[in-house]
């Protein structure tokens, strides 16, 4: 059973579409991060929710826009995709705050 | 501005051999460290950990070694095993935040 698992793995899309990214964890944590990998490797955290709650939000277009219907999910809705956008998205989760972290297994977003 | 850094992009070492993979921080305030492993097309999984009020923490042929005063961790692998081939990243925080290194690539040769 997969802990952390979001969905699409992969996806080609336009400059200017919107899409989704679902994220879910079965592990009863609380804290849910979106964090993005980018063509140099960094691996840099975007949104953090503990509780259904915004906790950390950095400086990330507002194109980009967090969503969490309830503590086990976290999606992440991206607007007017443009090509720098590209990159692998990982959503994680943890027991809490500062806690070990747990990743899902990434979303690779081309936007063409 | 980078605040985990792991200087060494790759590296080889031989089946059976120690694998030391090093990571630095800049700020003194970090008191919990990650080490995590990656293949290729999978997300990152946890291997071990450290806090800052230990300078070592051990889990079978994994060792992580925690220097404060040189705001250094690194990671020993022994003995090394082909499998053991992936993307290692170091990832350090304190309190609600990680910052992760870019990772250093391990090849292990049969």
């Amino acid at each position: 059973d997969t802990a952390v698992s979001q969905t699409p793995k992969y996806l080609v899309t336009q400059m200017g579409n919107d899409k989704s990214i679902k994220c879910e964890q079965n592990l009863g944590h609380d804290t849910m991060y979106w964090y993005k990998q980018d063509s140099k490797k960094f691996l840099k955290i975007m949104f953090s929710y503990n509780n259904k709650e915004l906790i950390i939000n950095e400086t990330v277009p507002n194109r980009f826009s967090p969503k969490s219907p309830d503590k086990a999910h976290l999606n992440l809705h991206i607007n007017s995709l443009e090509l720098g956008d590209s990159a692998v998205y990982f959503c994680a989760s943890s027991q809490f705050i500062g806690n070990t972290i747990y990743f899902g297994e990434g979303s690779w977003l081309t936007v063409v | 501005d980078q605040q985990v850094k792991q200087n060494s992009p790759s590296l080889s070492v031989q089946e059976g051999r120690i694998s030391i993979l090093n990571c630095d921080y800049t700020n003194s305030m970090f008191d919990y460290f990650l080490w995590y492993k990656k293949y290729p097309a999978e997300g990152p999984t946890f291997l071990i950990s450290i806090s800052s009020i230990k300078d070592k923490n051990e889990d079978g042929r994994f060792t992580v070694f925690l220097n404060k005063s040189a705001k250094h961790l690194s990671l020993h692998i022994v003995p090394s095993q082909p499998g053991d081939s992936a993307v290692y990243f170091c990832a350090a925080g304190a309190g609600n935040q990680f910052y992760f290194g870019t990772g250093t690539s391990l090849t292990v040769i049969p």
